[in-house]
């Protein structure tokens, strides 16, 4: 099946500091992918909507210019986390969708990366 | 406002019995409902979906029921099994209406714990 492979799976910055988060779709091509953030005990929260090629869609609070999302090509998304500050730290989710009509509607998620910033 | 909810942070089960979680939902546009366990620290693992064409769908141990006058979807399991212990998250898409983009939303999600 579909295979989306995220890392890191946890990383430890200091605060002030950029960190990247990979994203990338194994064994097929991501029309569109998304990236989630979760606080403990919390839903997954949309952060932004990516599509190959085009700026990110980012959701109603959260800071463009803080999470610089890329989505250069169909396999390959990453998310930097710019001057990052401890309340940034959190667990971040992926998913890549594409045109599966699959039971799980072509979405598939990461395993997730915990951003520690210390 | 939350579009979609799982009003009950957690749930205990014995082993073999039936678990029984709650979504509701509150936009009528969503016509897709997808259930994720979820261990800490993992990402989502999908367990079943339903279109909103149906009112059931089954998959082994899992049943969902979507009740579409009454927005509201639950997921069965039977027999409940230590194994299933995780956060169950429900998810929502208006996939027909939302483009080529069909973002998820997710509940709060809810604490299965069965013990043996």
């Amino acid at each position: 099946g579909a295979v989306v492979s995220q890392h890191p799976s946890r990383v430890i910055c200091k605060s002030g500091t950029s960190v990247k988060i990979e994203c990338r779709s194994l064994d097929f091509q991501a029309t569109t992918m998304f990236w989630y953030r979760q606080f403990p005990k919390q839903s997954l929260m949309l952060m932004a909507t990516s599509n190959e090629g085009s700026k990110a869609t980012y959701e109603q609070g959260v800071e463009k210019d803080k999470f610089l999302i890329n989505h250069a090509s169909l396999t390959l998304s990453t998310l930097t986390v710019t001057s990052a500050h401890p309340e940034d730290s959190s667990f971040y989710i992926c998913s890549a969708r594409d045109r599966g009509a699959g039971g799980n509607y072509g979405y598939t998620f990461g395993s997730g990366t915990r951003l520690t910033v210390v | 406002d939350q579009q979609v909810k799982q009003n009950s942070p957690s749930l205990s089960v014995q082993e073999g019995r039936i678990s029984i979680l709650n979504c509701d939902y509150t936009n009528s546009m969503f016509d897709y409902f997808l259930w994720y366990k979820k261990y800490p620290a993992e990402g989502p693992t999908f367990l079943i979906s339903i279109s909103s064409i149906k009112d059931k769908n089954e998959d082994g141990r899992f049943t969902v029921f979507l009740n579409k006058s009454a927005k509201h979807l639950s997921l069965h399991i039977v027999p409940s099994q230590p194994g299933d212990s995780a956060v169950y998250f429900c998810a929502a898409s208006a996939l027909r209406y939302g483009g080529s983009q069909g973002n998820l939303i997710f509940g709060k999600g809810t604490k299965l714990s069965v013990k043996p």
